[in-house]
């Protein structure tokens, strides 16, 4: 399973669009590339899943360059919910993967 | 309505008593994972399911126990806990598993929240 790094924190005003990029160099060919969402005391929840260049969904998009050893998880116009921590996985392709969620990007949406 | 429950939800005990927490899903998912979270540590993997009577560690697994004999239910077994398992417990299943597509989703149940003193 691929590695990812995130930022451990980011903060951002009510209205913004805040961008939260993951790096994972190692990628594999097969797999995907999936955001998470967790709010205190809660399980995460899946936000959205892509493959290459881009996917919207209504509640986010993600962005991969050609090379695919990033992403970023693009939120528009966020409010004070969703102050959340943000996790990115890569990977699930093999049978012997394991399910990496690390630590996430913990994001304070300021009033 | 699509969900994974947990029971319960909040549970305190003393070290060597056996728990299970039971996990059931609805949405006949063939994939079941439990994962513990602790602060500064994250989400971490202890034990996973591919289907029913298949079942696999995670990063983990150190005195847990769990068991897949229904498609719908996994639960997770401390046989004797201690303190140091005092987590916070998330259940989750997928349609897919590790490396049975390109993809997975997982969808969590709300969480248990385990003392053990």
């Amino acid at each position: 399973l691929a590695k990812t790094t995130q930022p451990i924190s980011m903060d951002s005003y009510e209205g913004q669009e805040v961008n939260i990029t993951c790096s994972h160099n190692n990628i594999a060919t097969n797999d995907y590339i999936t955001w998470y969402q967790q709010f205190p005391s809660q399980g995460p929840r899946f936000i959205i899943q892509g493959y290459k260049t881009k996917v919207t969904n209504e509640v986010a998009s993600l962005f991969i360059p050609a090379d695919r050893k990033s992403s970023t998880l693009s939120l528009p116009r966020v409010s004070l919910s969703d102050t959340a921590v943000y996790y990115c996985l890569v990977g699930a392709s093999n049978r012997d993967d394991k399910i990496i969620f690390g630590k996430g990007t913990r994001l304070h949406i300021l009033p | 309505e699509a969900q994974v429950t947990q029971n319960p939800r909040y549970l305190i005990t003393v070290t060597g008593k056996k728990l299970t927490v039971t996990c059931s899903q609805n949405m006949n998912h063939e994939y079941m994972s439990w994962y513990r979270q602790d602060p500064g540590l994250g989400l971490r993997q202890i034990y996973y399911s591919m289907n029913v009577e298949v079942t696999d560690k995670g990063d983990v697994p150190e005195g847990y126990k769990v068991s897949r004999k229904e498609k719908r239910n996994f639960p997770l077994i401390l046989e004797s806990p201690s303190p140091n398992q005092t987590s916070l417990y998330f259940c989750a299943s997928s349609l897919r598993g590790l490396g049975q597509g390109l993809s997975y989703e997982q969808y969590f149940g709300p969480g248990t929240r385990l003392t053990v003193t």
